[in-house]
């Protein structure tokens, strides 16, 4: 069964800080991995997604890391705001599905 | 551009009455996704639909059943309803050949 593993559940940082969110895929046939974003009553929103021959993308303060051998891909986000409190997902597409991790939810204190 | 437009917002249904959810994507998209939140997890894929025809069915019973109207729309329906069918429902519209699938704001379906 294809499975993105992610991690931590929660995350608690401070206003300027690094937020870390990782996740672990099986399935070599994925061929997109985007992280989305998740405010409480709204659909997820596209933040940022990288292809498995790309080890690093950077997009203002959010950056992905992708290590294609360990089958491992994390997001970074830097200088963290309180604004960017949500629960955060990231994924894997294979034909056309995504397959969903299970959520990290961050909160970030002023 | 009015983004992907989901139909109603919120419901409540009891257990063994059948639902039906709507979504309207986004102007020229022709691929439609239906996702199912339980709360607390990560959306689970349900159906794929392009072009009208059914391209992706995820783990989901019989009872769910959708489909795809010549305009793009789509109709995700469920038949007699379990407690355990409680979620946000997604839909999710895309081009061909895109991986950016852009997500409605959800039918929260609540099953008493």
């Amino acid at each position: 069964q294809q499975q993105v593993k992610q991690s931590p559940q929660s995350l608690i940082v401070q206003k300027g800080g690094i937020s870390i969110i990782n996740c672990a895929y099986e399935n070599t046939a994925f061929d997109y991995f985007p992280w989305y974003q998740q405010f409480p009553g709204k659909g997820p929103a596209l933040l940022i997604a990288i292809r498995p021959d790309v080890s690093e993308k950077k997009e203002g303060r959010f950056t992905i890391s992708f290590n294609k051998s360990a089958k491992q891909f994390s997001l970074h986000i830097m200088d963290s705001q309180p604004g960017d409190s949500a629960t955060y997902f990231c994924a894997a597409v294979n034909t056309d599905k995504l397959i969903f991790g299970t959520g990290t939810r961050l909160q970030v204190f002023p | 551009d009015t983004g992907v437009t989901q139909s109603p917002t919120h419901l409540i249904k009891t257990r063994g009455q059948q639902v039906t959810l709507r979504c309207s994507p986004i102007s020229g998209h022709k691929s439609v996704s239906w996702y199912q939140q339980v709360l607390g997890q990560g959306p689970q894929f349900i159906f794929q639909y392009y072009e009208k025809e059914e391209r992706g069915r995820g783990n989901f019973p019989d009872r769910f059943s959708a489909r795809q109207f010549p305009n793009y729309s789509s109709e995700l329906n469920v038949n007699a309803l379990l407690l355990g069918d409680s979620a946000l429902y997604l839909c999710a519209s895309s081009s061909r050949g895109s991986y950016g699938y852009t997500f409605g704001s959800g039918t929260r379906l609540t099953v008493v």
